[in-house]
């Protein structure tokens, strides 16, 4: 059982560039989530799912996308690269999204540099 | 929406020493309060959490009070050890169609031998 898993560990873009930052996690979890951090910020909300082919925007969306094809993985898609998302990007997930206070579970982040 | 808000935002002790982490909440309809201790170069982990109808909460050195009158929480270590030098992160849950977590600024311990 690996738990959440998250590729690649580190990244460096140019402005403009666009990639993906890959999550996989093998708890049969309905709930995934993608936050970023931050010096000084915590951790703040990307985007959500709560289960497959359902997403949804969190407290800082904008120049990321998502998708949910499968239980298993959520990746987070950069668009265009702006220095602005030189962060710490963290993949998390738990068991449903549901009224269950649960564990949440944490990836190990990428740290992703946009020059 | 909720906002949390977490201090000192740096802690030195002594090892040996307790140490007193305290987060303020504002949305009272909160009801669960994770704490998750990051270790460099690491993801979050769960330390310990308790649920809004509970007041304290103990495992082992570790312990998180609960105060929903003045809707504060505070995590507390005792006899600290070198390794619980780490970044420690509070959050709340509110729910928004399904539990969302706000978390706080973050805490950097550092336990000094």
């Amino acid at each position: 059982n690996a738990g959440v898993t998250q590729t690649p560990k580190f990244q460096v873009l140019k402005t403009g560039q666009s990639m993906t930052l890959q999550c996989a996690q093998d708890m049969n979890h309905e709930y995934m989530s993608w936050y970023r951090q931050d010096p000084g910020m915590g951790l703040r909300l990307i985007h959500y799912s709560v289960g497959a082919g359902i997403t949804d925007q969190g407290e800082v969306p904008n120049g990321y996308n998502v998708s949910r094809s499968t239980t298993e993985d959520f990746p987070l898609r950069l668009l265009s690269a702006a220095p602005s998302q030189t962060s710490v990007y963290f993949c998390a997930s738990r068991l449903s999204g549901g009224g269950i206070l649960e564990t949440q579970y944490f990836g190990p982040g990428t740290r992703l540099l946009v020059l | 929406g909720e906002n949390v808000e977490q201090h000192p935002s740096t802690l030195s002790v002594q090892e040996g020493d307790s140490a007193v982490i305290k987060c303020t909440y504002s949305d009272s309809a909160s009801n669960y309060f994770p704490w998750y201790k990051q270790e460099l170069g690491k993801g979050p982990q769960l330390i310990i959490d308790i649920r809004s109808n509970v007041g304290e909460k103990k495992d082992q050195r570790i312990a998180v009070t609960l105060n929903k009158t003045a809707k504060h929480f505070s995590l507390h270590i005792t006899e600290t050890q070198p390794e619980d030098s780490a970044v420690y992160f509070c959050a709340a849950s509110t729910w928004t169609g399904f539990q969302k977590l706000v978390f706080g600024t973050g805490t950097r311990l550092l336990v000094s031998p």
